[in-house]
């Protein structure tokens, strides 16, 4: 079966950089992609990329152009999302999904989802 | 703000149906597939609806979806407390290049 298992919750202090993973199982991982969104507490989903596990094709929302780079490891399956020059604003649940190679496909299957807590 | 427009809660009675809206433009819902998901508490979102109104393996037909232009439209049908959760939609902007969700909407099954 299809699972996506992100790494665990993280601290960090404003400036710091976050690297989140998400390890992939159950299917052949270079035939998806992976979109990472976030929620803030109480918010909704934000969309914040997506990167193709077949060439690492990379579309990143505007918001974090510049701040966050997403890749993926084919021999291991992991995906990563790195956020850096962290702030208040960044804390959130991270989650990865699998999609598809094609921009809007949608996103079937969600890991379990990583806190960051950004705090002084 | 949201790109998608959704009302932030709705409800009905159980057994009674109720429908969800999803607002947006020409550049999102109006030319991409739509898709919808539902949040229980504490938990990650699951896709319920993909390309306006297909259902994933698993999900009953109480649940279905539709698409009129600019908007986009999730029904469900035979409510059950366990259907109380958010919902959300989304889609692709192509001006954007981007993904794009609705706010969210909390659905309470009184």
């Amino acid at each position: 079966q299809v699972q996506l298992v992100q790494s665990g919750a993280e601290v960090k202090k404003p400036g710091a950089s976050v690297k989140v993973s998400c390890k992939a199982s159950g299917y052949t991982f270079s035939n998806y992609g992976i979109t990472w969104v976030r929620q803030a507490p109480g918010q909704g989903l934000e969309w914040m990329g997506w990167i193709s596990a077949y060439n690492g094709n990379t579309i990143y929302a505007q918001k974090f152009q510049g701040r966050v780079t997403m890749t993926t490891d084919t021999s291991t399956s992991i995906a990563y999302m790195e956020l850096r020059s962290l702030t208040s604003d960044d804390t959130a649940v991270y989650y990865c999904a699998r999609d598809g190679q094609k921009t809007g496909d949608p996103c079937d299957y969600w890991g379990q989802g990583t806190l960051v807590t950004v705090s002084s | 703000q949201p790109v998608l427009t959704q009302p932030p809660s709705v409800s009905a009675a159980p057994g009674q149906m109720v429908t969800i809206s999803c607002s947006g433009s020409s550049s999102n819902i109006g030319n991409n597939y739509v898709s919808w998901y539902l949040q229980l508490p504490g938990t990650a979102p699951k896709l319920l609806i993909y390309d306006n109104d297909k259902r994933p393996s698993g999900i009953p037909d109480r649940f279905s979806g539709s698409r009129s232009g600019t908007s986009a439209t999730l029904g469900i049908t035979g409510l059950q407390t366990g259907d109380e959760a958010d919902y959300y939609c989304g889609t692709w902007d192509s001006i954007l290049s981007a993904g794009v969700f609705g706010g969210g909407t909390k659905l309470t099954v009184l």
